[in-house]
């Protein structure tokens, strides 16, 4: 069956350390992947996505992700946090002969401390 | 527009009331999703407009929940003899034909006492 995993319901980590946010998937096809941030109170913000081409991809707010096929994970990393980085994040995926239809993790609540 | 609108933002109703909840996609998207967050939960697909076609209507969790689209605009998603279970934040995305980006709004927070 398809699904997305993101394995920490909540990460707290320290203003200006690093961070890493797991997502794994089981998709039979080639997948299209995409992380989300949703501040509370609103809805859901494209951080970045990837559709082929360098594993590796960059997006908003100094984000970035590393698609690894062998072990099906697209995993979100920050080298610095800020304290407005405190939000939800989700992993999605979806792929081109699903048309439409993404997948959703349950989301992982990111907390900073001081 | 320049973005997702969704009104209202906060709904509150007693068991038992419909409500209807709206969105207003992004002008020229052709394609509008609606989604049930619940506390705590990732997003539920509840149903898909595409176009003119039929939409998708797999996710609607009861026949108590219904969607329409007009002119292939504006959204409105009904939820009749409304139950306490359905007390959640409902979010309405769009994208363009060949896209696989969604653009949310802000969501309606809909609380049902």
């Amino acid at each position: 069956a398809q699904s997305v995993t993101q394995p920490d319901i909540h990460i707290t980590v320290s203003e200006g350390a690093s961070l890493e946010l797991r997502c794994n998937y089981s998709y039979g096809a080639t997948p299209y992947l995409f992380w989300y941030v949703q501040s509370p109170g609103q809805g859901l913000q494209l951080l970045l996505k990837y559709f082929s081409g360098d594993t590796l991809v960059q997006g908003i707010k100094g984000f970035e992700a590393e698609f690894k096929r062998s072990q099906s994970s697209f995993n979100l990393r920050k080298p610095s946090v800020h304290w407005s980085d405190a939000a939800e994040y989700f992993c999605a995926v979806g792929a081109r002969d699903s048309n439409y239809q993404l997948i959703w993790g349950a989301g992982t609540k990111l907390i900073i401390k001081p | 527009g320049a973005g997702v609108s969704q009104s209202p933002s906060n709904k509150v109703t007693e068991k038992g009331k419909d409500v209807e909840l709206r969105c207003d996609p992004i002008s020229g998207h052709t394609a509008l999703y609606w989604y049930r967050q619940s506390l705590g939960q990732g997003l539920e697909f509840l149903i898909y407009f595409q176009g003119n076609s039929a939409p998708d209507k797999s996710g609607l969790p009861s026949d108590r929940f219904s969607a329409e689209r007009t002119g292939g605009s504006v959204s409105t998603l009904t939820i009749q003899r409304t139950q306490q279970e359905d007390s959640a934040v409902y979010l309405c995305a769009s994208s363009t034909l060949q896209g696989y980006i969604q653009y949310f709004g802000a969501g309606t927070r809909l609380s049902v006492l």
